[in-house]
């Protein structure tokens, strides 16, 4: 059971926008970041998102964040092929002094 | 480019000890920027986050885990390390290494991963 909670599946055709969302307490999303991570199958995670809505270096801007009181949503816009992968949010939480995670979404290109 | 590896026995028995490495290359874990921590998947599962140490030895752990957790950090071979005893299948799992910023509190380099099986 993951502190943080996400749908577990999304899907959309290519060209479309998906959203995914992300529930968590006011120990961890309510008074803290949220982060969003790309796993590609077989591959480590890759940082997304990060502070609710900033985008590493080379993260296309269709990949966006945002974030109200204890919940946030990651949106993809023209979606692509490539974008298949599970997606999962974290924040710090203050009880724990670390980090937790959502379930992770598995997002399929239809 | 920071770069993180982790490596050690890819099987390990239950009721043993698991005991990884992580090697940072092109930068220092005796950097006090930054957090080193180690987060494992099962299986077709999500992530859960391991624990932490910083640079001066200091560490956090996940209490679920802490009764059975130790990570240590030697900056002379800018490595840390994690040590999981009395494990079970349950410890079945991708073990990662990643780099956490103090007080940015997100994971922005990670490593590739390495296979743990719990197994006689």
């Amino acid at each position: 059971q993951s502190v943080l909670t996400q749908p577990p599946s999304a899907s959309g055709t290519p060209g479309q926008r998906v959203t995914i969302s992300c529930s968590g307490s006011s120990s961890n999303i309510g008074s803290n970041t949220v982060n969003w991570y790309q796993q590609l199958p077989g591959t480590a995670p890759k940082l997304l998102i990060y502070s609710n809505n900033q985008r590493p270096s080379g993260v296309p801007d269709r990949f966006s964040g945002s974030k109200s009181g204890t919940s946030a949503s990651l949106a993809i816009s023209g979606l692509q092929s490539e974008d298949e992968a599970h997606y999962y949010c974290a924040a710090w939480d203050d009880s724990l002094n670390g980090p937790v995670f959502g379930g992770g979404t598995k997002l399929t290109v239809l | 480019q920071v770069q993180l590896q982790e490596s050690g026995p890819g099987l390990v028995k239950p009721s043993e000890t698991l005991s990884l490495t992580c090697t940072v290359s092109g930068g220092s874990v005796s950097s006090g920027s930054y957090y080193w921590s180690w987060i494992r998947q099962p299986p077709g599962k999500g992530l859960e986050w391991i624990g932490y140490i910083y640079y001066s030895g200091s560490t956090n752990y996940n209490p679920s885990l802490k009764s059975r957790v130790t990570i240590s950090v030697d900056t002379s071979k800018n490595q840390f390390s994690l040590k999981l005893s009395s494990v079970t299948a349950a410890d079945t799992a991708v073990y990662y290494c990643a780099r956490v910023g103090v007080g940015i509190y997100y994971m922005d380099v990670w490593g590739k991963g390495t296979t743990v099986t719990v197994s006689s």
